[in-house]
């Protein structure tokens, strides 16, 4: 079984464009990540969730919105999508509230904006 | 603030050398913890070890081994032994105050 999952694994999409990514994971955990990684591999924390509370955000255009409806799943909404948009976005889960255990990462989306 | 740097961008060896990635971290608090991950070239992330501040025991697992040393704020990793399989991307990253942070990566390719 898959312990995290995302949906879709590519996705190809024009500029000005709405779309969503969703993520589950099956491992039990409270807390669940967004994660961007561009061109040039450099990996960045997007938002966290800890029991569908958001407690992080960093400093993310205001077009992307996560939702957590439950603490298995957490979805990216992207608005207006723009060309810098295109990188792999990594969904990811750990135990507790605080980030002293190890994330367990979904399998990336590959977001393409043309 | 805290920060990860990851002073090698990319490294390159032969089989069976040895091969050490550096990290170096930066952080005000006392609590903190270090981790390793692994990006093989098929994209997914992997976690190798974790590290809390209070633990600066070495840690040996198979033909890896890491080296935390608080004075230098250093946390490195050392393949013994180096193969093909272990190319990949290897992340060091750093949480504190419920924030994490991910150092720019070191790419690592080992050729036959």
């Amino acid at each position: 079984d898959t312990a995290v999952s995302q949906t879709p694994k590519y996705l190809v999409t024009q500029m000005g464009n709405d779309k969503s990514i969703k993520c589950e994971q099956n491992l039990g955990h409270d807390t669940m990540y967004w994660y961007k990684q561009d061109s040039k591999k450099f990996l960045k924390i997007m938002f966290s969730y800890n029991n569908k509370e958001l407690i992080i955000n960093e400093t993310v255009p205001n077009r992307f919105s996560p939702k957590s409806p439950d603490k298995a799943h957490l979805n990216l909404h992207i608005n207006s999508l723009e060309l810098g948009d295109s990188a792999v976005y990594f969904c990811a889960s750990s135990q507790g509230r605080v980030i002293r255990y190890e994330q367990y990462f979904g399998p990336g989306t590959r977001l393409t904006v043309t | 603030a805290q920060k990860v740097t990851q002073a090698q961008t990319e490294i390159s060896v032969v089989e069976k050398e040895d091969v050490t990635l550096d990290c170096v971290y930066e952080t005000r608090d006392t609590t903190y913890y270090l981790f390793w991950y692994k990006q093989p070239p098929s994209g997914e992330l992997v976690f190798l070890i974790r590290r809390n501040s209070f633990d600066e025991q070495n840690e040996i697992s198979g033909r890896y081994s890491w080296n935390f040393q608080k004075s230098t704020s250093s946390f490195n990793f050392t393949i013994t032994a180096s193969q093909v399989v272990d190319s990949a991307v290897y992340f060091c990253a750093l949480s504190e105050a419920g924030k994490s942070t991910f150092g720019d990566g070191t790419t690592l390719t080992v050729k036959p």
